[in-house]
């Protein structure tokens, strides 16, 4: 069973330009939420997608925007880059379905550094 | 506002000598508690679910145990292969809007275990 995926593994961008970040969720999985670490720091939520709508957001601006697909995949599009975007990007697979706490299962991240 | 502060910072510790990990924790409603082990430059694996107070899970070398201000991860007799950095992690209030709710990390305990 493969779990969460994620590509590019790292990504090298200059100021200004965008960025876009691809997941594809753990099997039976139905709900993707993107997160940011900066070195050093825990995960800071960015957003979440389930049904192909984003459902809750953190404090990001607009900048940060995203996508979910029928097949539950997701992608995470940066726009204007700035230095302060480099960071580790992640992506966490979850079935929402239960009342108790969903476990949310991580991929590997994006590496994106901002030159 | 929902907020973990974990301590310490860094542990260093001597193979075979355990010892505690603390995860303070203030929210609003705890729905979940999670544990998260991250080796450098990878995403978190999950590693311990908690929903309530007096709660206890353990998985080889670790225990972790739940009170309503705070949760511990016991790591004893560690080995080399320990370390990591371990992530403690909060969901807050209850399912809306169709979504899971964001996880709140802390900063994480770096934890190194020598030979």
């Amino acid at each position: 069973d493969a779990g969460v995926t994620q590509s590019p593994t790292h990504l090298i961008k200059t100021r200004g330009q965008q960025v876009t970040l691809r997941c594809s969720p753990k099997s039976g999985h139905d709900t993707v939420s993107w997160y940011q670490q900066a070195l050093g720091q825990g995960p800071q939520f960015i957003f979440q997608y389930y049904e192909e709508e984003e459902r809750q957001r953190g404090n990001f601006p607009d900048r940060f925007s995203g996508h979910q697909f029928p097949n539950y995949s997701s992608e995470l599009n940066v726009n204007a880059l700035l230095l302060g975007d480099s960071a580790l990007y992640l992506c966490a697979s979850s079935f929402l379905g239960s009342w108790v706490a969903n476990e949310q299962f991580f991929g590997p991240g994006t590496r994106l550094t901002v030159l | 506002e929902d907020q973990v502060t974990q301590s310490p910072e860094a542990l260093r510790l001597q193979e075979g000598e355990s010892s505690s990990l603390n995860c303070s924790y203030t929210v609003s409603g705890l729905r979940g508690l999670f544990w998260y082990r991250q080796d450098p430059g990878k995403g978190p694996e999950f590693l311990f679910t908690l929903y309530s107070a007096g709660e206890e899970k353990e998985k080889e070398r670790l225990k972790a145990t739940l009170t309503k201000k705070e949760s511990f991860l016991h790591i004893t007799a560690p080995k080399p292969e320990d370390s990591a950095t371990y992530l403690c992690a909060v969901q807050a209030g209850r399912n809306y809007g169709g979504a899971t709710n964001k996880l709140i990390f802390g900063t994480g305990t770096l934890l190194a275990v020598q030979p």
